[in-house]
């Protein structure tokens, strides 16, 4: 069981480039969830989707976008990166239901320079 | 909007002994669910524990325990017999306990556990 997975584990873009990170969960989780970590800090939500076809903005949603076409699959798209883009992102599975928690995938480390 | 606080931005510790991580957090919703995640160097994101607003009793996972305080809206989470491997950033995280469950996190606790 393979659990949260993302891709690619790190990455280097120049300002103005775009990129898709990709997250894949195969526990059959309806909700699912982007964050991002800058350093030193907490994580913050960017999208979350409640199901397929369903998403929705999250706390710090600006340069970014998201799909939910499958239950398993929710990648996040940055257009235009810019330096304000460099973190760690976090893609996380939940199902939703009760305390149940939220599975989080290993991170992507972005830098824009 | 919810908000989670964690004020200690770094702690340390002796190996062996007992550590207390505060946080603090604001809600007016009543159903709500709180947890402490463990974040080491790999960066992974480990779940420590849990606990339900609507629990009196305190969450108690093995060494790890926490101090709920509904009232005060205070969530301290408590290592007991600390050890190396303890070592890494501790988040507090909160859930509201509708609709689409997502996590406000506090900004962490650098702990390091000295041998």
């Amino acid at each position: 069981n393979a659990g949260v997975t993302q891709t690619p584990k790190f990455r280097i873009l120049k300002i103005g480039q775009s990129m898709t990170l990709q997250c894949t969960q195969d526990m059959n989780h309806n909700y699912m969830y982007w964050y991002r970590q800058d350093p030193g800090m907490g994580l913050k939500l960017i999208y979350y989707s409640v199901g397929a076809g369903i998403t929705d903005k999250g706390e710090v949603p600006n340069g970014y976008n998201v799909s939910r076409s499958t239950t398993e699959d929710f990648p996040l798209r940055l257009e235009l990166a810019a330096p304000s883009q460099t973190s760690v992102y976090f893609c996380a599975s939940s199902s939703g239901q009760g305390g149940y928690e939220q599975y989080f995938g290993p991170g992507t480390r972005l830098t824009v320079t | 909007a919810q908000t989670v606080t964690q004020s200690q931005p770094e702690m340390s510790v002796q190996e062996a002994e007992t550590v207390t991580l505060s946080c603090t957090y604001d809600t007016s919703e009543s159903d709500y669910y709180l947890f402490w995640y463990k974040q080491p160097p790999s960066r992974q994101m480990i779940l420590v524990i849990r606990q339900e607003a609507y629990k009196q009793q305190n969450a108690t996972e093995n060494r790890f325990s926490v101090n709920f305080q509904k009232a005060a809206k205070s969530f301290s989470l408590k290592i007991s017999d600390s050890q190396l491997g303890d070592a890494a950033m501790y988040f507090c995280a909160y859930r509201s306990g509708w609709g689409a469950q997502k996590l406000v996190f506090g900004q962490g606790t650098r702990l390091t556990i000295n041998p």
